[in-house]
């Protein structure tokens, strides 16, 4: 059975860089696709981006200037890093597992809230 | 304004058939598959529909999916008190340099 956790802080402040580590037992992380997914309260689904198995990525053209995702094959890990937050960055943030670089997220985190506050 | 356009509510009574819709175009649903996603009250979304019309085990067969040029559907049968969700559709975009696209979410409610 796959499983991902998210975990970092649950506030950041403005301005500063919001840091995300997802953690992925019972697969490689060297296989498919790794994908950050946020969701603001009470909003719809937004796509952050991806990791592949061979380490490219790929990022939403409405973030790609903030967003860095990155892969630690020795831990089975893959991290976000969001600079210049603002308030808009508040919501809760979901890791995933995409079984073909399509939107087809078969397995996800529970997600974790981040407020974005001073 | 989400690239995948969603009815932005659906209601039915139980025992109901209830479809949404999820209009794209050519870029998107046009030539790529469709997802679709439920998300309970409180929890994280999960998958119910995968390559527009396949059901992941585990997914009852009330729920199926279709997908027809730039638009596809979600279609509950059966609708029952705990179908009520909010649904998502999602795709990959070719648009720049290619990303995935979520609909902006239905928001079942079972009469």
């Amino acid at each position: 059975q796959v499983q991902l956790q998210e975990s970092g802080p649950g506030v950041v402040r403005p301005s500063e860089t919001l840091s995300l580590t997802c953690t992925v037992s019972g697969d490689s992380i060297r296989s498919f696709y790794w994908s950050w997914i946020r969701q603001p309260p009470g909003k719809g689904l937004e796509w952050i981006g991806y990791i592949s198995y061979s380490g490219s990525t790929n990022y939403n053209p409405s973030l790609k200037s903030r967003v860095t995702i990155s892969v630690d094959t020795s831990t089975n890990q893959f991290s976000l890093k969001m600079t210049s937050v603002t308030a808009a960055d508040t919501a809760v943030y979901y890791c995933a597992r995409d079984l073909g670089a399509s939107g087809y997220f078969d397995y996800r985190g529970q997600g974790t809230l981040v407020t974005v506050s001073s | 304004q989400s690239v995948l356009t969603q009815p932005p509510s659906a209601s039915g009574t139980p025992g109901q058939r209830v479809t949404i819709s999820c209009s794209g175009s050519s870029s998107n649903i046009g030539s790529h598959y469709v997802h679709w996603y439920q998300q309970l009250p409180g929890t994280a979304p999960k998958l119910l529909i995968y390559m527009n019309n396949q059901r992941p085990s585990g997914v009852p067969d009330r729920f199926s999916g279709s997908r027809s040029g730039t638009s596809a559907s979600l279609a509950i049968s059966g609708l029952r008190s705990e179908d009520e969700a909010d649904y998502y559709c999602a795709a990959w975009d070719d648009s720049l340099t290619g990303h995935v696209v979520f609909g902006g979410g239905t928001k079942l409610t079972v009469l």
